[in-house]
């Protein structure tokens, strides 16, 4: 069965430091997949998706993913970091028009 | 357009009563699902509907039922509250166009069962 996994539950970083949020996915065929954002309180915003063409997918907000199909894998990033990205985010990927997602990440950001 | 309009916002019900999560999508989308979520468990879904007339069971959907009489509507009802249900409710509504698929998310109903 096709699964989304996000290894990290939590991650910390410095407001103005690199990010990285890692997704890994398991699926035969080309995958179709998503990154929401989550804000305290708020519904799920989406960042980014990647259908199909470039790996490097730009999103909002400064954020963008690549897709890895050899190490199926489709990391968020962002150069530097701002308070306000504090919110917890989800990996998703769609299944026979159902979109599946992981379990989020929550980032937190030191001042 | 509106997108997607989940109601209520918050809810408290006692063990065993009954109610409906009501969700309605202004932009003519086949496709539409429930969700949940708890901390630590993302969202998992529950029912979806592929057209009006049409719903199947997602990965939770134990306790819940759900009906698609139009396009618009896709309510989501629980017969019999249990504690165990209490959670986040999102209600998607669903574009898609042969494999590419994309999701609208309603903002999300707080559900409490004491």
């Amino acid at each position: 069965a096709q699964s989304v996994t996000q290894p990290d539950i939590h991650i910390t970083v410095s407001e103005g430091a690199s990010l990285e949020l890692r997704c890994n996915y398991s699926y035969g065929a080309t995958p179709y997949l998503f990154w929401y954002v989550q804000s305290p309180g708020q519904g799920l915003q989406l960042l980014l998706k990647y259908f199909s063409g470039d790996t490097l997918v730009q999103g909002i907000k400064g954020f963008e993913a690549e897709f890895k199909r050899s190490q199926s894998s489709f990391n968020l990033r962002k150069p530097s970091v701002h308070w306000s990205d504090a919110a917890e985010y989800f990996c998703a990927s769609n299944r026979d028009d159902k979109i599946i997602f992981g379990k989020g990440t929550r980032l937190h950001i030191l001042p | 357009n509106a997108g997607v309009t989940q109601t209520p916002k918050f809810q408290v019900l006692k063990t065993g009563q009954s109610m409906t999560l009501q969700c309605a999508q202004d932009m003519n989308h086949e496709y539409m699902s429930w969700y949940r979520q708890d901390p630590g468990m993302g969202l998992r879904l529950i029912h979806y509907s592929v057209g009006a007339g049409i719903t199947d069971q997602g990965e939770v959907p134990n306790g819940y039922n759900v009906s698609r009489s139009t396009t618009e509507d896709f309510p989501l009802r629980l017969l019999s509250a249990a504690p165990s249900q209490t959670s986040v409710y999102f209600c998607a509504s669903i574009w898609s166009r042969g494999a590419v698929t994309e999701a609208f998310f309603g903002q999300g109903t707080r559900l409490t069962v004491v």
